[in-house]
This record gives structure tokens, sequence and C-alpha cells, in this order.
């Protein structure tokens, strides 16, 4: 298995306050994601980073903020927390692979356990 | 844009029979298409992918999957349905258009297997 944690695995918090996740990576891969699941949706990016101080936002970005300080720490806050904000958060890596006769691409993505945020 | 639909929400099957879980897929470039596995309280695991070489598929723990682009088509596929099979199943499609290679997910297929 690929040397992602993510902590905490669950947090239990109240409306407006800050809470900020942590993924962490072992594998020196070059992006990171992080991702919400809710029931009926699937996954839904949140934001990814593409390098150490580069990210860019996802399709649920808004009331989400991210920071890349160094290849092997992604965080993910949320400036001031909302009950629609209650899900399964989870952290994926990837990095770029060749393939004969086709450029650089990065496709597999490595996922971390998964972060259980429950806001009252 | 790219985007990707799981024809079934959930899928129920008896130990023993085969496992078909439906994706199709949109994409205006060649696109890669993975399908990943989450059992539950768990991360994801990939399961397969393709990228541009042979149409079929193997994967991990018996599965395949074929390529079909006149269908745009990318459906799972087990011979045989194990009990350890029962778990949430992912189509998730990627056609690095602007080089982001951002993919997009399906939403999910549970797979139930009865004894």
């Amino acid at each position: 298995d690929a040397g992602i944690t993510q902590s905490p695995r669950h947090k239990v918090t109240e409306t407006g306050t800050p809470v900020t996740l942590r993924c962490h990576q072992t594998e020196n891969h070059r992006y990171m994601y992080w991702y919400r699941q809710d029931p009926g949706h699937g996954l839904r990016l949140i934001h990814y980073s593409y390098g150490v101080k580069d990210t860019d936002k996802g399709e649920v970005s808004d009331g989400y903020s991210v920071s890349r300080s160094k290849t092997e720490d992604f965080l993910l806050t949320l400036e001031s927390a909302t009950s629609s904000q209650t899900s399964v958060y989870f952290c994926a890596i990837s990095d770029d692979e060749r393939t004969s006769g086709y450029p650089i691409r990065k496709e597999t993505q490595y996922f971390g356990p998964g972060t259980r945020l429950l806001v009252l | 844009a790219q985007s990707v639909t799981q024809l079934d929400s959930h899928v129920s099957v008896s130990e023993g029979t085969p496992v078909l879980l439906r994706c199709n897929y949109s994409s205006s470039y060649s696109p890669s298409l993975f399908w990943y596995v989450q059992h539950p309280n768990k991360g994801l695991q990939l399961l397969l992918k393709y990228t541009s070489a042979a149409t079929l598929v193997k994967g991990i723990n018996g599965f395949e999957a074929e390529f079909k682009k006149s269908e745009t088509s990318f459906h799972l596929t087990k011979p045989s349905a194990h009990m350890s099979d029962a778990a949430e199943y992912f189509c998730v499609v990627s056609d690095g258009r602007g080089g982001s290679y951002i993919p997009t997910f399906g939403r999910g297929t549970s797979l139930i297997v009865h004894p």
C-alpha cells in the first residue's frame, strides 16, 4: 500500500469553528488531492496540488482552503465549518508515469484511509 | 468535458454467479479509464486501468473490463462472485485535457453478494 496517512481519522466539531485536516505521504509523489465523499455523489474534488506551493480549485472548493509547504504534507482547512461540510474526506496522491510512445501522464491515484468529519 | 455514468446504483448477485457493473463515459480525447473498489470504512483501491493499450484489461481479484470505444463503455465483469467482493465500485475517467489529468468519478455502484 502507498504510504499515505490522514489525521485525524475522526473529528466532531461545532458550526463556525475552523478545522484542519492533514494528509501525509512518504512516496514523494508530486500530485496530491482532497476529495469529499457523500452518499449518491461519489467522490468530488475539493482542491489539488501539482507541487509545493502550487494548488488549484476543484469542483467543490467553496468554504475550503489548502496549503502545501512541503512535498509530503497537504493540509485542508475549513475556515468556518458548516453542517453541509459533514462528510468523509479522502486524500489521494499520484505521480508522473511514462508509457512507451506516449508523453508523461499522471494517472493512477492512491488513496488514504479517510477522515470522518461531523459538524454539529 | 469528460463525464462518467455508472448505470446501476446497486447490483445484487448470488455467490458464484457472474458480476457485471456497467459504466459509460464521455470524452473528447483519448481517455484513461479506471475502476476502483472501496470496502466498508476503507479508502479506495485500484482494481484495473485502461490507458490506450489492450482493450481487455485484467485486474486484481479476477476482475476484468473491456474498453469499447464505439459504445463508449468500460464495463467491469467477474465470472464468479465471492462474498469478499461486496463493496462500492467506482468508474473513473481522465482525458488529460489541458495537461491536468484531473479525473472524474462516477457516483458508484454498490455490489451486494448473497450467500
